[in-house]
């Protein structure tokens, strides 16, 4: 069946580093989106990609989509402590589902 | 305020019992959903409604059950049937049926079966 594949399930960084999550689908995707969990929290909508070769920023963060319509990536640039949580893709799949990528959490270190 | 509720946000229940978590939407939406993360996972569809008095399963529905009787509220049922139901659920909901939107999240319920 369709897959949404997201690595790595972990990044550790130190505050000012990067982070980047890359998303990898089976399928070609209509579009993807991109949500944000806090630690102890729910989802939230970051963005929504819809156009091959798509990029788009909010702030310190960048979204792409892929030429192809099959790939994903998050990067952000000099985390902050306000970036720790879970980072989640997740694309279109049947009968008005979403497929959603199994996440990576972002870990400043101590 | 506009949004989406789910209580309790803590639920403690014995083996065997059967335990029905509220979701409820002020937002209009039409579409609603339920998902169940482990720790560590990604989110896995149990059971979704596209509009009042219709739903379907998702990819892990059994031992599972819900109701839309009403726009507003999808109540899910996890039965003594659900062989490991001590989960974190989650509720969304979107304007309507479709891949296109993004789904709005209630806060959850931390389901711990003793």
């Amino acid at each position: 069946g369709q897959q949404v594949m997201q690595i790595p399930q972990y990044q550790h960084v130190q505050e000012g580093e990067d982070f980047t999550t890359y998303c990898n689908s089976s399928t070609t995707l209509s579009n993807i989106q991109w949500y944000k969990q806090r630690p102890g929290g729910h989802p939230v909508f970051l963005i929504q990609l819809v156009k091959s070769g798509e990029v788009k920023k909010q702030k310190r963060l960048t979204f792409q989509f892929g030429e192809a319509k099959k790939n994903s990536s998050l990067h952000i640039t000099a985390t902050q402590t306000t970036d720790v949580g879970t980072y989640f893709c997740a694309g279109p799949g049947s009968n008005y589902q979403l497929i959603w990528g199994a996440g990576t959490k972002l870990i400043i270190k101590p | 305020d506009g949004g989406i509720t789910q209580s309790p946000k803590y639920l403690f229940r014995k083996e065997g019992q059967n335990v029905t978590l509220s979701c409820e939407q002020n937002l209009n939406h039409d579409a609603m959903y339920w998902y169940r993360q482990d720790p560590g996972q990604g989110l896995r569809l149990i059971y979704y409604s596209q509009i009042v008095n219709d739903f379907q399963k998702g990819d892990i529905a059994e031992g599972y059950s819900v109701s839309r009787e009403k726009k507003e509220s999808f109540p899910l049922t996890v039965t003594s049937a659900q062989k490991n139901p001590t989960a974190f659920y989650l509720c969304a909901s979107s304007p309507r049926g479709s891949t296109n939107n993004e789904q709005f999240f209630g806060p959850g319920t931390r389901l711990t079966v003793l």
